[in-house]
């Protein structure tokens, strides 16, 4: 299917595994997102990828790895969960930082962490 | 650092009334993009319209307008002619500098959860 794709869409984990969220888009877009969504946050950016092996940090990236090895996926990896990390994650991909081109959103990832 | 602000953490309206969504930031930079975005209680993210800070006239989308005024850092969006169908969390955000920078990214306001009254 076109578009972008998370999975899993729900995970219950417990406090100190380790858990990859997925995200695969097939348009090809050099720019890749990730966000959480918090009560009361909005959505905060988590890490971003320019294009495949070009990552960098955003808002709140402590707890976090990703890594872009190929243009279509950019992994979320969380290497120890906490509490604090239950939350909605949403990955996000764009053509462009220019103009008018928007993000596309994944359908999210509900994550509980016990 | 940039900042996005929305005031309204909820809003009631009556169906098929007009409403206004306020949204203000702050930047630094004089080149940056607006963004709004539709979350329904299904979960996902919809962009609605985009604003330039270079663009000379305000956006519109359909029923959606955004109420750029750039001197009071604020992009306010308009929903005309409101639907049961436009209750749902509206999100502004702002991507700053130029976007040929691996920097630029966008950033999210928290959100007003607009609820329309039949």
């Amino acid at each position: 299917d076109a578009g972008i794709t998370q999975s899993p869409r729900y995970k219950i984990t417990e406090t100190g595994r380790q858990v990859t969220l997925m995200c695969h888009q097939t348009w090809s877009h050099s720019y890749m997102f990730w966000y959480r969504q918090d009560l009361g946050h909005g959505l905060r950016l988590i890490y971003y990828s320019a294009a495949a092996d070009i990552t960098d940090k955003g808002e709140v990236p402590d707890g976090y790895v990703v890594s872009r090895s190929k243009t279509e996926n950019f992994p979320l990896t969380l290497e120890s969960a906490t509490r604090s990390q239950t939350s909605v994650y949403f990955c996000a991909s764009s053509e462009s930082l220019v103009g008018s081109y928007e993000q596309y959103f994944g359908p999210g990832t509900r994550l509980t962490v016990t | 650092a940039q900042k996005i602000t929305q005031t309204q953490p909820g809003m009631f309206v009556q169906e098929k009334e007009a409403v206004t969504l306020d949204c203000t930031y702050d930047t630094s930079d004089q080149s940056y993009g607006l963004f709004w975005y539709k979350q329904p209680s299904s979960g996902e993210m919809i962009f609605l319209i985009y604003q330039g800070s270079y663009d000379e006239q305000n956006a519109t989308e359909g029923r959606y307008s955004l109420n750029f005024q750039k001197a009071r850092k604020s992009a306010n969006l308009v929903i005309s002619a409101s639907q049961l169908g436009d209750s749902a969390m509206y999100f502004c955000a702002m991507r700053e500098r130029s976007g040929y920078s691996s920097a630029s990214k966008i950033i999210f306001g928290s959100g007003t959860r607009l609820s329309i009254r039949p």
